[in-house]
């Protein structure tokens, strides 16, 4: 089945606590990127990687890490020093030519 | 800077009636203009994509229309279906971004009546 996994899907953390979302993609896609989702904000970029062992800050990546070891694999740590890191993760991959934009089911991160 | 708004925030129509969402965005350079739904607690689906050489996009019920110059975009959804309840988002992604990044809007929560 073709497309963008993450995983887990829900996620409780103890302050202090570094934690890693997966995206996974089988679309042979290069770009990778991550979005944070909060109510009434829309959604914001955190990190992006057009290419394996390359990647770049968006507008948020304070807090975040992110590694691209594989073209299919592009997972997120949201590190302690995250302020307020409950939130819906989003992960997506770039279509190549129309460059469109696919996304996963997302990982909702609590705080506790 | 480019920024997107989608008005109104929430929306709430019987089922069988034509409507029209909005998206305006401040900066005509962009590349394409992408709608999506987003269905509660879930991610995004793409509806439509829409290059900035296009005037507008078909698929199904949906019709998605793109001004530039005027930096405005649309969305028709013909004889509204209760299933069509979800919030709907446009995403522009600027010309000056080469990375595929996209900007937001923050959306148009839709509900459809039976």
């Amino acid at each position: 089945d073709g497309g963008i996994t993450q995983s887990p899907k829900y996620l409780f953390r103890k302050e202090g606590q570094n934690v890693t979302l997966s995206c996974e993609q089988n679309l042979n896609h290069d770009a990778m990127y991550w979005y944070r989702q909060d109510p009434g904000q829309g959604l914001r970029l955190i990190y992006y990687s057009q290419i394996v062992n390359d990647f770049q800050k968006g507008d948020i990546a304070e807090g975040y890490s992110v590694s691209r070891e594989k073209k299919e694999s592009f997972p997120l740590t949201v590190t302690s020093a995250q302020k307020n890191p409950t939130a819906f993760y989003l992960c997506a991959t770039k279509g190549e030519g129309t460059g469109e934009l696919f996304f996963g089911e997302g990982s909702r991160l609590t705080v506790l | 800077k480019q920024e997107v708004t989608q008005i109104p925030a929430a929306l709430s129509v019987p089922e069988g009636e034509n409507l029209v969402l909005n998206c305006s965005f401040t900066d005509s350079a962009i590349y394409n203009l992408q709608w999506f739904r987003q269905d509660p607690g879930k991610g995004l689906t793409s509806l439509l994509l829409i290059q900035s050489s296009q005037r507008e996009q078909t698929s199904g019920r949906l019709n998605a229309s793109l001004d530039k110059s005027s930096g405005r975009s649309t969305l028709y959804i013909a004889a509204s279906q209760p299933g069509d309840s979800a919030t709907y988002l446009c995403a522009v992604r600027p010309t000056s971004s080469n990375t595929g990044k996209l900007i937001f809007g923050q959306g148009t929560t839709l509900q459809v009546k039976p």
